[in-house]
């Protein structure tokens, strides 16, 4: 149990264009997910907090118009990197949190890595 | 806001050896501390979690222990393998469903 996935795994786009990123639940509804940034080497940097329904809430520095964020279903959220440039290169990856039991706390998704030429 | 410092950021011990890693937090509000093992290129996996309601919790050849009073807590790999060469992420939040925030990390390295 607790399994997400993420889709697409990597991503290679140009300057410009805008790229999305799914993660999904897949065996248990997420009240929460939330949306993180890794740079090489370094630790888990935290972009966003959506819940189902509801707005994300964005950490600081994070901009919310070019980091678009839809949690639409208790089992689906999206990030839309828009007019992407390289320096939004980075590995993406989402957890999600469920609200019982064993889900009760953060799973994450395998990540994405996107790189933008 | 929460600041966790995580030591040591690299770590080699020869296998069959223990490992140790310990984390420190500021908030005294933190009351849920997940830890996670990550691959090269993979998604950071939890391998153990406590509450702030136990002292120590053991799972087959990894423990976590926590003190409260001096917010700190660590993890401990006994007996290790090859396979226990990773980054390992502790994390301290106010109950499960808010906010993790992460240590900086531990390369472990395993030797043969």
């Amino acid at each position: 149990g607790a399994v997400v996935s993420q889709h697409p795994s990597w991503v290679i786009c140009k300057s410009g264009t805008s790229v999305k990123i799914e993660c999904r639940s897949l065996d248990f509804q997420a009240t929460t997910m939330f949306w993180y940034r890794q740079f090489p080497k370094q630790s888990l940097m935290l972009m966003a907090t959506s819940n189902e329904g509801s707005k994300a809430t964005y950490e600081q520095g994070v901009e919310k118009d070019k980091f678009l964020i839809n949690h639409a279903s208790l089992t689906l959220s999206t990030l839309t990197v828009t007019s992407a440039h390289p320096e939004d290169s980075s590995f993406y990856i989402c957890s999600a949190r469920g609200t019982s039991g064993v889900t009760d706390t953060q799973y994450f998704g395998p990540g994405t890595r996107l790189t933008v030429l | 806001g929460e600041n966790v410092e995580q030591h040591p950021s690299t770590l080699s011990v020869q296998e069959g050896d223990s490992a140790v890693i310990k984390c420190t937090y500021s908030d005294s509000a933190s009351n849920y501390f997940p830890w996670y093992k990550q691959e090269l290129g993979k998604r950071p996996q939890l391998i153990i979690d406590i509450r702030s309601n136990v002292g120590e919790k053991k799972d087959q050849r990894i423990a976590v222990t926590l003190n409260k009073t001096a917010k700190h807590f660590s993890l401990h790999i006994t007996e290790t393998q090859p396979e226990d060469s990773a980054v390992y992420f502790c994390a301290a939040s106010i109950n499960t469903g808010n906010q993790f925030y992460f240590g900086t990390g531990t390369s472990l390295t395993v030797i043969p």
